[in-house]
């Protein structure tokens, strides 16, 4: 399977605890995107790299989530300290660069699900 | 503030219903639209719009743009219970930042 991969697929913790997702995304990608959906919402933007540069991070975003893109491939995810609110799916996307053979739009992985108790 | 705004948030339709979904949008620098279908899982690409006027057409499904009211719709005829899914729209800006609405949650009923 060539397509972004996220991992785990679910995910239950306590609260309090740290969390970590994995996202791998199409490898001649260089954009990576990382999104938190909650049921009957759409996307909500968190941060985005372009190869390993992270170049913007949403000012809604918690000084307890950090992100990665060490090698401008994966990318992982950090939720320290966790809440119950931070209950949602995490939606990693890629796209390609921006060239006229292609649309720039989104590729997006399974999705990470967080349940907090 | 950038936002995205989708109308109806849901829709329950009978088989062969002719259905419009609706995208308004304030983006700041936007370059296109996009259109998804998301079911209990990833979102899927449907379209991509940056000129107004001009339709995308993909089956049963089309779409179109109007970059002068800051809108797209998203029309689907004769529909299929495959058709029941999540529609989001999404909003592009030139920095690569996407701007995702509520979307429209659509239910094909046999």
């Amino acid at each position: 399977d060539t397509g972004v991969s996220q991992n785990p697929r679910h995910k239950i913790t306590k609260r309090g605890q740290n969390v970590t997702f994995r996202c791998d995304p199409i490898s001649e990608h260089n954009r990576l995107y990382w999104y938190r959906q909650t049921l009957g919402q759409g996307p909500e933007f968190l941060t985005y790299f372009q190869n390993e540069a992270q170049l913007e991070k949403s000012r809604l975003l918690s000084d307890r989530f950090s992100a990665e893109r060490p090698k401008g491939s994966f990318s992982t995810l950090e939720i320290q300290r966790t809440e119950q609110g931070d209950s949602a799916m995490y939606l990693c996307a890629s796209s390609f660069p921006d060239s006229f053979a292609n649309t720039g739009e989104l590729f997006f992985g399974e999705g990470s699900r967080l349940t907090v108790l | 503030e950038d936002k995205v705004v989708q109308s109806p948030l849901s829709l329950v339709v009978h088989e062969g219903d002719t259905v419009t979904l609706n995208c308004s949008y304030e983006v700041t620098n936007f370059r296109s639209l996009l259109w998804y279908k998301q079911e209990k899982k990833a979102p899927t690409f449907l379209f991509m719009l940056t000129s107004s006027g001009i339709e995308k057409k993909s089956g049963r499904l089309s779409s179109i743009l109007d970059k002068k009211e800051l809108f797209s719709i998203l029309n689907i005829t004769a529909t299929q219970t495959g058709d029941s899914a999540v529609y989001l729209c999404a909003a592009r800006n030139t920095g690569n930042q996407f701007y995702f609405g509520t979307g429209t949650s659509l239910t094909v009923i046999p």
